[in-house]
């Protein structure tokens, strides 16, 4: 397997502009994660999903960040319109069920580094 | 909800010394504490992790120790090695809430030859 897989690696767009970062979990993981990670507040968790289903979005910062799951192999983070203060390395993370022994923990992708001029 | 504080935010060694990282939980429903390491650039990638049934594990060079009563859990690296140098983050996690990890702020270990 090739892990969990995101795109773009970076990118870099203007404030105002909508900007949708795309993630595909490992194959068999039910659980998918969002998180930012900046110098100043760590690794925030923004949402996750259980079989494609949000179960938990409190961590989203405002109602410019929407987040999708389609499918079991597919999830996007939009944010609309950017700010500046959305620069961050946006990281997508996904797991087994509970109570399996091979992978109780994440696995996260590359990230994507963002930045909002 | 969760917290977890980690401390120290920086450790510096020399090549062979051990090395220890502390952290403290608030959340007594916590029962799941993963370790990660991240180079600089790369992603966060699990090493170790412990759960609330065990008080201590081993791989390597590498261990965790968890005092369930005391709300905190430590990484311990012995005979350092300048690869080591890396972010380490702690975390915790509910079984009720499976999955969503709580992570410290991060420990920026150098480890100087």
């Amino acid at each position: 397997d090739a892990g969990v897989i995101q795109s773009p690696r970076h990118e870099v767009t203007e404030m105002g502009q909508e900007v949708t970062l795309r993630c595909k979990p490992i194959s068999g993981h039910d659980y998918l994660f969002w998180y930012r990670q900046t110098m100043m507040r760590g690794l925030e968790l923004l949402i996750y999903f259980n079989n494609n289903v949000p179960i938990d979005d409190s961590g989203m910062p405002e109602d410019r960040f929407s987040a999708k799951m389609p499918n079991a192999s597919f999830s996007t983070l939009k944010i609309q319109p950017s700010e500046p203060r959305d620069s961050a390395v946006y990281f997508c993370a996904s797991s087994d069920q509970p109570g399996t022994e091979s992978n109780y923990g994440y696995t996260f992708g590359s990230g994507t580094r963002l930045t909002v001029v | 909800g969760e917290n977890v504080e980690q401390h120290p935010s920086t450790l510096s060694v020399q090549e062979g010394d051990s090395a220890v990282i502390k952290c403290t939980y608030s959340d007594s429903a916590s029962n799941y504490f993963p370790w990660y390491k991240q180079e600089l650039g790369k992603r966060p990638q699990l090493i170790i992790d412990i759960r609330s049934n065990v008080g201590e594990k081993k791989d390597q060079r590498i261990a965790v120790t968890l005092n369930k009563t005391a709300k905190h859990f430590s990484l311990h690296i012995t005979e350092t090695q300048p690869e080591d140098s890396a972010v380490y983050f702690c975390a915790a996690s509910k079984g009720t809430s499976y999955g969503k990890l709580t992570f410290g702020q991060g420990t920026i270990l150098t480890v100087h030859p």
